[in-house]
C-alpha cells in the first residue's frame, strides 16, 4: 500500500528564516512519482514540482529546494528566507508509475506554516 | 491557457437531497480525476477518467455518488440523497496524456458542500 507521512502539522516562523517541511513515503514500487503542492487561504491546489523516483538530483528554484533520499523514502522541501506570502498548508504526494495507470495522487495530511511578520 | 474551473463553488444543501458538480479541465488534457478533501485532511482520490472512460473508482465512491464525462470534456459529479458526511470541498484535476509516465495535475477551485 502507499503511504504519505507529514507528521508536522503546523510550523510557525519568523520572516527570513529557513524551514524545512517533511515528507516520508512507503510504497512498494520501484518507479513512481513524488509531487509537492501548497494550497494558500484562497484553497486552490499549486503545483510546485513533480521527481521521478530514478532521479535523485536536488532541485532548487528560487527560495525553494527540495531534497530526495530514497534511502530514507523522504522527500522533504525547504523554503529559504521566508516571507509571509509562504503561508499556506504544503502538501507531499505521491503517485503509482505502472503502465496504464491512472497515477492518482495519494496525498499526506499536510503542513500548515505560517510566517509572521 | 484557463485553468481548471468548478461549478458551482459553495453549496448548500439539506440531507436527503442531491446535488451535482461540474468541473471543466484545461482543453487539451485528456485526464480527468475527482478529489475530496476534509477539514485538516489532504485530498482524497475519488475517481478518474481517461477522455470519456471512468477507468478507476476509489472505494470512497459509494453507490450514492456518480460521475460521467460524456463528451470527453466537462466531467459532472453527482452526488444522491446526500449525508452530512459528504459535506466536503470536491476538487476536480486534469492532466495531459502520459506519453511518459505521471504528469502534474492541475486542480480547480474546488466546490465546497455544506450538508445541513
Amino acid at each position: 500500500a502507499q503511504k504519505v507521512t507529514q507528521a508536522q502539522t503546523e510550523i510557525s516562523v519568523v520572516e527570513k528564516e529557513d524551514v524545512t517541511l517533511d515528507c516520508v513515503y512507503e510504497t512498494r514500487d520501484t518507479t513512481y512519482y513524488l509531487f509537492w503542492y501548497k494550497q494558500p487561504p484562497s484553497g486552490e491546489l499549486v503545483f510546485l514540482i513533480r521527481r521521478n523516483s530514478f532521479d535523485e538530483q536536488n532541485e532548487i528554484s528560487g527560495r525553494y529546494s527540495w531534497n530526495f533520499q530514497k534511502s530514507t523514502s523522504s522527500f522533504n522541501f525547504t523554503i529559504t528566507a521566508s516571507q509571509v506570502v509562504d503561508s499556506a498548508v504544503y502538501f507531499c504526494a505521491l503517485s503509482e508509475a505502472q503502465m496504464d495507470s491512472s497515477y492518482k495522487l495519494i496525498f499526506g495530511s499536510g503542513t500548515r506554516l505560517l510566517v509572521r511578520p | 491557457d484557463t485553468g481548471v474551473s468548478q461549478d458551482p463553488r459553495h453549496k448548500i444543501t439539506k440531507r436527503g437531497q442531491n446535488v451535482t458538480f461540474r468541473c471543466d479541465p484545461i482543453s487539451e488534457h485528456n485526464r480527468l480525476y475527482w478529489y475530496r478533501q476534509t477539514l485538516g485532511q489532504g485530498p482524497e482520490f475519488l475517481t478518474y477518467f481517461q477522455n470519456e472512460a471512468q477507468l478507476e473508482k476509489s472505494r470512497l465512491l459509494s453507490d450514492r455518488f456518480s460521475a460521467e464525462r460524456p463528451k470527453g470534456s466537462f466531467s459532472t459529479l453527482e452526488i444522491q440523497r446526500t449525508e452530512q458526511g459528504d459535506s466536503a470541498m470536491y476538487l476536480c484535476a486534469s492532466s495531459y496524456p502520459s506519453g511518459q509516465g505521471a504528469y502534474e495535475q492541475y486542480f480547480g477551485p474546488g466546490t465546497r458542500l455544506t450538508v445541513t
